[in-house]
């Protein structure tokens, strides 16, 4: 597609609840991007990826987050058993390319995740 | 320390201000530079890269300096729409591939 397309829009968990989200990269993109905004705070990185294969992951929580990016699938980010901390917006971005300097990355819209 | 730095905000301007953000990074070996704006609730999205020459968009300027580890974007004339929280974003390949964001500064115009 033409743009970051991230699912659902909203998300509200029960605490110790799933939750999973969903990026479906700009096509032609080998590089996706998760990260984590909470309250309008800066932004936390999370995760990058090469096509399917995990490039760098230093900004995962060791417990309770997981994500993949497939093959022809969306990439996804999986909180299990969410705490209130993990209340925030979710955002995917993808780039073409790294590291040069008129590489741009292109956002989702976010997923608000709420966990109550 | 934080590995990218901003000016913590807000910013209240008049419409026709000038406006000066400054950002600074810790990371030497930082290759590329960008300013990214996001608006209230919504995703961020690409002003303009940073060139170590320095570069001009209209009323924006964004300046490079690798020796101070400083960047800096200059909002010319500013207009209500101008009005949006500021990140300065920075790229490094040092061991590995990284994108960090700052903190963001919070920019109100008023009429």
């Amino acid at each position: 597609g033409e743009e970051v397309a991230q699912t659902p829009k909203h998300l509200v968990r029960g605490e110790g609840q799933k939750a999973k989200l969903y990026c479906a990269p700009i096509k032609g993109h080998s590089y996706v991007f998760w990260y984590q905004q909470v309250l309008k705070n800066e932004f936390k990185f999370l995760i990058s990826f090469q096509n399917e294969n995990v490039f760098d992951e230093t900004g995962m929580p060791k417990e309770r987050f997981s994500a993949k990016c497939l093959p022809n699938s969306p990439c996804s980010l999986e909180i299990q058993a969410t705490k209130l901390e993990d209340s925030a917006v979710y955002f995917c971005a993808s780039s073409q390319s790294l590291g040069a300097v008129n590489t741009e990355a292109f956002f989702g819209q976010g997923t608000r995740l709420t966990v109550v | 320390r934080k590995e990218v730095e901003q000016d913590p905000g807000p910013f209240n301007v008049p419409e026709g201000a000038t406006v000066a953000f400054n950002c600074t990074y810790s990371n030497s070996a930082s290759q590329s530079f960008f300013w990214y704006r996001q608006d209230c609730r919504k995703e961020p999205k690409l002003l303009m890269s940073v060139y170590s020459s320095g570069n001009e968009d209209g009323r924006f300027t964004a300046q490079l300096n690798r020796a101070s580890q400083y960047i800096s974007l200059l909002i010319r004339d500013s207009k209500l729409s101008d009005s949006a929280t500021y990140l300065c974003v920075v790229n490094s390949q040092d061991g590995g591939f990284k994108t960090i964001f700052g903190a963001g500064t919070r920019l109100f115009v008023k009429a």
